[in-house]
């Protein structure tokens, strides 16, 4: 049982580059979301899924798009990288029927230089 | 949902409780307390949470006061694995269940 798996681990972009984390859980939870954190800071919710086929956007959405056309995937996409989308991004997932408490992956550490 | 306010860092010593306040005065009815950790820069673990009752499980247990203005998380018995930070967060269950981090308590065990 794997749980929520990120990839890549680690990825140097251009500015202007273009790029899409993979989020992947095998658990069934209907619900899940991308998170930044950086340096010192607590972490930021970007967008969120409640289901296939349905996203919505978070605390920090601007820059980013998302995708969830199938029920275990949550992809996360930069357009456009900028230096400040240097960060290191979490994906979790969650059921409404395990009490609430989300299962993070172990996270994707991006570059934008 | 909720503000919470907790503070900045904390330590304790191998092998005696942690206990990690969280105040939240504007909490409502329909929202739960929740408390995860982060150790070192993995991604969050979840801890415990709940509403209005105090709670225990084998990590953790939860103290909310009457009155749900505040609460506590316990670390029976600390160890040099759980210096973390520890997130307490108010959050609303509602049909999106997102939660929304603050900055934590930096807790550090010391040997």
């Amino acid at each position: 049982n794997a749980g929520v798996t990120q990839t890549p681990k680690f990825r140097v972009l251009k500015t202007g580059q273009s790029m899409t984390l993979l989020c992947a859980q095998d658990m069934n939870h209907e619900y899940m979301y991308w998170y930044r954190q950086d340096p010192g800071m607590g972490l930021r919710l970007i967008h969120y899924s409640v289901g296939e086929g349905t996203t919505a956007k978070g605390e920090v959405p601007d820059g980013y798009n998302v995708s969830r056309l199938k029920k275990q995937n949550f992809l996360l996409g930069l357009e456009s990288a900028a230096p400040s989308q240097t960060s290191v991004y979490f994906c979790a997932s969650s059921s409404a029927w395990q009490g609430g408490g989300y299962t993070f992956g172990s996270g994707t550490r991006l570059t934008v230089v | 949902d909720a503000k919470t306010t907790q503070p900045t860092s904390m330590d304790c010593a191998e092998g005696r409780a942690a206990n990690l306040p969280c105040n939240h005065s504007t909490i409502s009815g329909n929202e739960y307390v929740y408390w995860y950790r982060q150790i070192h820069s993995q991604g969050p673990q979840y801890i415990i949470h709940g509403l209005k009752n105090n709670e225990t499980n084998e990590m953790a247990s939860l103290i909310i006061t009457e009155d749900r203005k505040s609460s506590t998380l316990i670390l029976p018995h600390a160890t040099l694995r759980d210096t973390a930070v520890y997130y307490c967060i108010v959050r609303r269950e509602d049909s999106s269940y997102k939660l929304i981090f603050g900055s934590g308590t930096r807790l550090l065990v010391r040997p």
